[in-house]
């Protein structure tokens, strides 16, 4: 049973189009993350969402967009893509928006930007 | 400057060994520690977690926190080729909802 799931697992694209990420976790968490992994490792908060309400929203381009339908799901679209979008996205989930509370990761998505 | 600092590594320890992992952070009000293992090409995974001064064990894993030096590290004893990967530390201050900031990781491998 997949607690955290991502589709597509890889994404190859060309400059300048527009694509979608998706993300659903069956946990029965409330709050849902996106996090940008760059080659280096450096894994940095981009998105959150707790019961569908934006809560973090970093310093990202607005050509990110994220969406929460309901809880159990957050999409990330990015439009005109850029080739330093190239990196892994991994959703994540947690109950509640305490520092105490862990977090699932879901499997990356890697995006790659040509 | 980052927010939470690793040595990239690799750090290279014989099995059986222990193997130290350290991490500083900048927040001097950061309030809970963390630490994830992420292998080759997978997502990262929670091992511990520390909130308060001193040691926490669990298993052949020990965190230690250190509030006043900012500093925690991760002790892994008997280290085994399958500790092998990426070490993550991640921080998150008071409030501000549950932003964790990473550190970049430390390669670790046990060589057998």
């Amino acid at each position: 049973d997949t607690a955290v799931s991502q589709t597509p697992k890889y994404l190859v694209t060309q400059m300048g189009n527009d694509k979608s990420i998706k993300c659903e976790q069956n946990l029965g968490h409330d709050t849902m993350y996106w996090y940008k992994q760059d080659s280096k490792k450096f894994l940095k908060i981009m998105f959150s969402y707790n019961n569908k309400e934006l809560i973090i929203n970093e310093t990202v381009p607005n050509r990110f967009s994220p969406k929460s339908p309901d809880k159990a799901h957050l999409n990330l679209h990015i439009n005109s893509l850029e080739l330093g979008d190239s990196a892994v996205y991994f959703c994540a989930s947690s109950q509640g928006v305490r520092g105490t509370d862990t977090q699932y990761f879901g499997p990356g998505t890697r995006l790659t930007v040509l | 400057q980052k927010e939470v600092e690793q040595n990239s590594g690799p750090l290279s320890v014989p099995e059986g060994a222990i193997a130290s992992l350290n991490c500083t952070y900048s927040d001097r009000v950061s309030q809970s520690f963390f630490w994830y293992r992420q292998y080759s090409g997978k997502s990262p995974e929670l091992i511990m977690s520390i909130y308060s001064n001193g040691d926490k064990e669990d298993g052949r894993f020990t965190a230690q926190l250190n509030k006043a030096s900012q500093y925690v590290s991760l002790l892994i004893r008997d280290s085994q080729p399958s500790d092998s990967a990426t070490y993550l530390c991640a921080v998150k201050g008071w409030g501000n909802f549950n932003k964790f900031y990473f550190g970049s990781g430390t390669k670790l491998n046990v060589k057998p």
